[in-house]
């Protein structure tokens, strides 16, 4: 069954607003989940790593601000898109890792920004 | 530097066919995982195969199998016999030095799989 959920699997917000998305580890405590961008046709890009009880670590060039991350439990992070224009629409990917080798992926939310 | 290679961007094969993907990969570090993803239209993630660096024996389940060698820092992906179903944007991912501090999964760009019937 599935390890990781997300909600929603799809959204459309209006330029300006915000929209959240939730990542949760269904079986499993996470200390760790990852968050991943994949614009259409293209490879998954790391955006940042969130830690449970702790601040994200966020890769270059992905702005804190913009993309808020919150890892309040061991089974729960969330990504919050701010004031969302329409070049964020993008599909957004959560991930957990249980061990060293072990990841496995939500199964995204399509963000389209109008 | 820490890289994953796809070079095929597309393939098309008819059903039935045999189809090979290829992956090379860049690292410095001596220890490392090597990971298959299928990715179909609904977009998940589909874990197909993870394979550590100290291992390079060759993996065969059902339809597909793996080719790992180290020389050529290579991780080829076959399908035997390929179907429909198989249509899918196929994803090899390197997992850098996972005995010490943990890296991230680097992604190669992906491979589109096309298979018409």
């Amino acid at each position: 069954g599935a390890v990781v959920s997300q909600h929603p699997s799809r959204v459309i917000c209006k330029s300006g607003t915000s929209v959240k998305i939730e990542c949760r580890s269904l079986d499993f405590q996470a200390t760790t989940m990852f968050w991943y961008r994949q614009f259409p046709k293209k490879s998954l890009m790391l955006m940042a790593t969130s830690n449970e009880g702790s601040k994200a670590t966020y890769e270059q060039g992905v702005e804190k601000d913009k993309f808020l991350i919150n890892h309040a439990s061991l089974t729960l992070s969330t990504l919050t898109v701010t004031s969302a224009h329409p070049e964020d629409s993008s599909f957004y990917i959560c991930s957990v890792r249980l061990a060293a080798y072990e990841q496995y992926f939500g199964p995204g939310t399509r963000l389209t920004v109008t | 530097a820490q890289k994953v290679t796809q070079a095929q961007t597309e393939i098309s094969v008819v059903e039935k066919e045999d189809v090979t993907l290829d992956c090379v990969y860049e690292t410095r570090d001596t220890t490392y995982y090597l990971f298959w993803y299928k990715q179909p239209p609904s977009g998940e993630l589909v874990f197909l195969i993870r394979r550590n660096s100290f291992d390079e024996q060759n993996e065969i389940s059902g339809r597909y199998s793996w080719n790992f060698q180290k020389s050529t820092s290579s991780f080829n992906f076959t399908i035997t016999a390929s179907q429909v179903v198989d249509s899918a944007v196929y994803f090899c991912a390197l997992l850098p030095n996972y005995g010490g501090s943990q890296g991230n999964l680097i992604f190669g760009k992906g491979t589109k799989l096309s298979v018409k019937p």
